[in-house]
């Protein structure tokens, strides 16, 4: 029941420009897109988020439509050690007053030599 | 210093046993959480603390039960452990409730 999709494996050639799909066709309109990415069975780290505007850190570039339905995270130059599961997420509402995420498969990306 | 620290970081474990896994966050966050993540890589939300509130309470078994002596603390605690169990369980704490989150390095539970 995750409200995202993403593609389930990506490769990437090392130094080349890592562009990761996700849709989130049924997000609120004050739901933040957040992505977090687990390399090979540690902590999820978290990359980046926003809610309308494109955003940027030293991590990577968040593109979100106007319409908000999809986004894409850039890696501007993957290398080697940017091998690993990236999930994209946004909130999940429950019946109490909080909301909670999901965190779906994710896309397995792999940098290739 | 670890911002989010598990301890023990492996666990193996008889069926039947009791067992806890310990959590300690340093960064002054007001919401913590523990995650199973389980062989086919799901990460699922079990449960959610914010100042030391149950807050999220996903559908677990009652044999697991958190408990949180204080904001940066939230431990786990299994009882009557079952094979299903194996997994490797994740905490994690935000200042905000699903917020960005900082991940600990996880505990991996063997019960045999």
């Amino acid at each position: 029941d995750a409200k995202t999709t993403q593609p389930p494996s990506m490769d990437c050639a090392e130094g080349r420009a890592a562009n990761l799909p996700c849709n989130h066709s049924t997000i609120s309109g004050n739901e933040y897109v957040y992505w977090y990415r687990q390399i090979h069975s540690q902590g999820p780290q978290y990359i980046i988020h926003g809610l309308k505007n494109n955003e940027t850190n030293e991590m990577a570039s968040l593109i979100i439509t106007e319409d908000r339905k999809s986004s894409t995270l850039i890696l501007p130059h993957a290398t080697l050690r940017d091998t690993a599961v990236y999930y994209c997420i946004v909130r999940v509402p429950t019946k109490t007053s909080y909301d909670k995420v999901i965190f779906g498969p994710g896309t397995s990306l792999s940098v290739i030599p | 210093d670890t911002a989010v620290s598990q301890t023990p970081k492996y666990l193996v474990t008889q069926m039947g046993n009791d067992k806890s896994i310990k959590c300690e966050q340093n960064l002054g966050h007001d919401t913590m959480y523990w995650y199973k993540q389980d062989s086919k890589k799901f990460l699922k939300i079990m449960f959610s603390y914010n100042n030391k509130e149950l807050i999220i309470n996903e559908t677990v078994p009652n044999r697991f039960s958190p408990k949180s002596p204080d904001k940066a603390h939230l431990n786990l605690h299994i009882n009557s452990l079952e094979l299903g169990d194996s997994a490797v369980y994740f905490c994690a704490s935000s200042q905000e409730t699903f917020q960005k989150q900082y991940f600990g390095p996880g505990t991996r539970l063997t019960v045999t």
